[in-house]
């Protein structure tokens, strides 16, 4: 089945201490995406990549670490986590960076920092 | 001004109406437009997309773009209970950067 597979689905921790939520797909996807939601706020986009080691900011960046060392992944890091990150994550992929292909969604991840 | 503005509802419509969804976009180089559709406690999915000028119809959605007022809106005919969702607008702005609006819920009420 393709899909787009983030882990964990729920996440609590506490201010500082270093996190990574990892995201995996298996549709040979080039470009992949990670965004962040927060109530009337809609997604906003974190990060983003084109291809392998190829990793550009996003609309909020700040606090978060990427890396694309292999098509397939691309792992979201929160090297200290503070308050103001606690949100909705999602990871996505997409077929091509045109968007011409829709954006496959994760199912979320639900961070709380307190 | 936000990039992309939706009016965030609840907008409320009976079972078998219509349903009208509208977007604003403030880049006036945008190409690409799109609506998505998120129930609660799931990942938004795509449902249409729209490029040029005018309407895009596909079952019961019609996506009508209007690049000169810079709005895009979303029709939903013969409304259900299974429509009741938050819909997503959706814009590449310049530099082919895909920006989300706060997305509208809508609620359909039998």
């Amino acid at each position: 089945e393709a899909q787009v597979t983030q882990n964990p689905r729920y996440l609590i921790t506490v201010t500082g201490k270093k996190l990574t939520v990892t995201c995996s797909q298996n549709m040979n996807h080039e470009y992949m995406s990670w965004y962040r939601q927060d109530p009337g706020l809609g997604l906003r986009q974190i990060y983003y990549s084109m291809n392998v080691e190829v990793t550009d900011k996003g609309d909020v960046p700040e606090g978060y670490k990427v890396s694309r060392k292999e098509k397939r992944n691309f792992p979201l890091i929160l090297e200290s986590p503070s308050p103001n990150q606690t949100s909705l994550y999602f990871c996505a992929s997409s077929g091509n960076r045109d968007y011409n292909s829709p954006l496959h969604f994760g199912n979320g991840t639900r961070l709380t920092v307190t | 001004q936000k990039e992309v503005e939706q009016n965030s509802g609840p907008l409320s419509v009976p079972e078998g109406a219509i349903a009208s969804l509208n977007c604003t976009y403030s880049d006036r180089g945008s190409q690409s437009f799109f609506w998505y559709r998120q129930y609660s406690g799931k990942s938004p999915e795509l449902i249409m997309f729209i490029y040029s000028n005018g309407d895009k119809e596909d079952g019961r959605f019609t996506a009508q773009l209007n690049k000169a007022s810079q709005y895009v809106s979303l029709l939903i005919r013969d409304s259900q209970p299974s429509d009741s969702a938050t819909y997503l607008c959706a814009v590449i702005r310049v530099g082919n950067m895909l920006t989300f609006g706060g997305g509208t819920r809508l609620m359909v009420k039998p």
